[in-house]
């Protein structure tokens, strides 16, 4: 398997505009998991699926943010409008059950000025 | 709810010194504790697990043992190289209350640097 892949890897916006980020998780794995990673603020999950259906959103920042999974295979992140503050590393991991290891993608750098 | 509290950083190192990194949780339920690892530039990866009290999970030279009096998971390494140079993660994932609670829940992060 080639892992979780994510696209793009770096994408740089302005201000104002939409975002998506896009996550192919691993063949049968159960639970994917969107998080930022910034300096100030470490790592932070921002929401994740369980079979494609959204068990926890309460780490989204606002209502900029949304996420969807419409199958087993693929997972976006939009934010729209994006800001600033926004500019960080997102992640998406999967993993395939409980209390196993989570594989993460190589990550999106998002740049908004 | 659950946390993972590890040692701040920066931590600097010659080689081949002795590494410990400290990291010491808070769980409702009964919790597999995790490091990770990421390079410059990369995403997270697996470096080693335990899954019950008194486990030990080792890779690559690390070693961290499952303390569930203590609530740690302190990760070692008797001898470090420059390529260890990276940032640690210590993470646990707990079934909490009900079994519902799938998530990873992450430390801040430490990182390692080693010079020549």
């Amino acid at each position: 398997d080639a892992g979780v892949i994510q696209s793009p890897r770096h994408e740089v916006t302005e201000m104002g505009q939409e975002v998506t980020l896009r996550c192919k998780p691993i063949s049968g794995h159960d639970y994917l998991f969107w998080y930022r990673q910034t300096m100030m603020r470490g790592l932070e999950l921002l929401i994740y699926f369980n079979n494609n259906v959204p068990i926890d959103d309460s780490g989204m920042p606002e209502d900029r943010f949304s996420a969807k999974m419409p199958n087993a295979s693929f997972s976006t992140l939009k934010i729209q409008p994006s800001e600033p503050r926004d500019s960080a590393v997102y992640f998406c991991a999967s993993r395939p059950g409980q209390g196993t290891e989570a594989f993460f993608g190589q990550g999106t750098r998002l740049t908004v000025v | 709810g659950d946390s993972v509290t590890q040692m701040e950083g920066p931590v600097t190192l010659s080689e081949e010194a002795f590494l410990t990194i400290n990291c010491t949780y808070t769980a409702t339920g009964y919790p597999s504790l995790f490091w990770y690892v990421q390079y410059p530039g990369e995403g997270l990866q697996l470096l080693l697990k335990a899954t019950k009290a008194d486990d030990k999970g080792s890779n690559k030279g690390f070693e961290a043992t499952y303390r569930k009096e203590t609530t740690s998971f302190h990760l070692e390494k008797g001898s470090v190289q420059v390529s260890d140079s990276a940032v640690y993660f210590c993470a646990l994932s707990d079934l909490g209350s009900g079994g519902s609670n799938y998530k990873l829940t992450f430390g801040k992060g430490t990182l390692l640097t080693v010079n020549p």
